[in-house]
C-alpha cells in the first residue's frame, strides 16, 4: 500500500523567511496530493493541491512542486507569518476518485517574530 | 452554513464501553469519512461512505462501526473500547470526485477520545 514520509517533524524560521516541506510516496499510481494545515484545536483545512499531470501549482505566498519520476512533492511558503505556524500535512490518494488518503506524519512549522 | 459539526468534542470511556461519535454536514455532500489522528502518525482513514446507503472500510476498520442512512450524517460507533482507540476523530466531507476532478474535504473540529 501506499506509504507517505514526511520531512522535517519540526520547522522554525524567521518571519519573512521562507519554509520549504517535503513529502515522499511509495504509489506511482497516486494521481492527486493535497496539502493541509492544522491549527491548534481545529480540524485539516486545503490550502492546495496538485494533479499528477501538474509539475508546479502557485498561490499567493504558497507553492507545490511535484516530480513523479522521483515521487516526490514539496510545499513552499514564501515571506512567512505569524499566522503561518501551524501543523502541516501532505496527503497521497490511494483510489481512483482521489477521495481517499494516506497522509504524512506532519510538520510543526514555527514562524518567529 | 455550519459546515462538518461533530459531537462531543471530548469523551472518557472505560474498557468495553460502547458510544457513538456524531458527524453532521449541511453541505449536502455525498462523499464522507472517518479518520483518526495520532501523534506521529498523521490521520488514517477508518470507514467512508460515497452516499446514502453506501459504506466501505478504510485503513484502519477494526473495533468501528459506521451506516449511513441519510445525505447529512454518517455516526462512528465503537463497539467495545479499548484503550488502543485512544485518540483524536475527525470526520470529513466533499462533493464526490467525477471525471478527475478532486472537490475540496471539510474536516470538522474533532472529538477527542480517552479510553482508559
Amino acid at each position: 500500500g501506499e506509504n507517505v514520509e514526511q520531512h522535517p517533524s519540526t520547522l522554525s524560521v524567521q518571519e519573512g523567511d521562507s519554509a520549504v516541506i517535503k513529502c515522499t510516496y511509495s504509489d506511482s499510481a497516486s494521481n492527486y496530493f493535497p496539502w493541509y494545515k492544522q491549527e491548534l484545536g481545529k480540524g485539516p483545512q486545503l490550502i492546495i493541491d496538485i494533479r499528477s499531470n501538474v509539475g508546479e501549482k502557485k498561490d499567493q505566498r504558497i507553492a507545490v512542486t511535484l516530480n513523479k519520476t522521483a515521487k516526490h512533492f514539496s510545499l513552499h511558503i514564501t515571506e512567512t507569518q505569524p499566522e503561518d505556524s501551524a501543523v502541516y500535512f501532505c496527503a497521497a490518494s490511494i483510489d481512483n476518485y482521489g477521495q481517499n488518503f494516506v497522509f504524512g506524519p506532519g510538520t510543526r512549522l514555527s514562524v518567529l517574530p | 452554513n455550519a459546515g462538518v459539526t461533530q459531537t462531543p468534542k471530548f469523551q472518557v470511556l472505560k474498557t468495553g464501553q460502547s458510544m457513538t461519535l456524531q458527524c453532521a454536514q449541511d453541505m449536502n455532500h455525498e462523499y464522507m469519512s472517518w479518520y483518526r489522528q495520532d501523534p506521529g502518525m498523521g490521520l488514517r482513514l477508518i470507514h467512508y461512505s460515497v452516499g446514502a446507503g453506501i459504506t466501505d472500510q478504510g485503513e484502519v476498520p477494526n473495533g468501528y462501526n459506521v451506516s449511513r442512512s441519510t445525505t447529512e450524517d454518517f455516526p462512528l460507533r465503537l463497539l467495545s473500547a479499548a484503550p488502543s482507540q485512544t485518540s483524536v476523530y475527525f470526520c470529513a466531507s466533499s462533493y464526490q470526485a467525477s471525471g478527475g476532478f478532486q472537490y475540496e474535504q471539510y474536516f470538522g473540529p474533532g472529538t477527542r477520545l480517552t479510553v482508559t
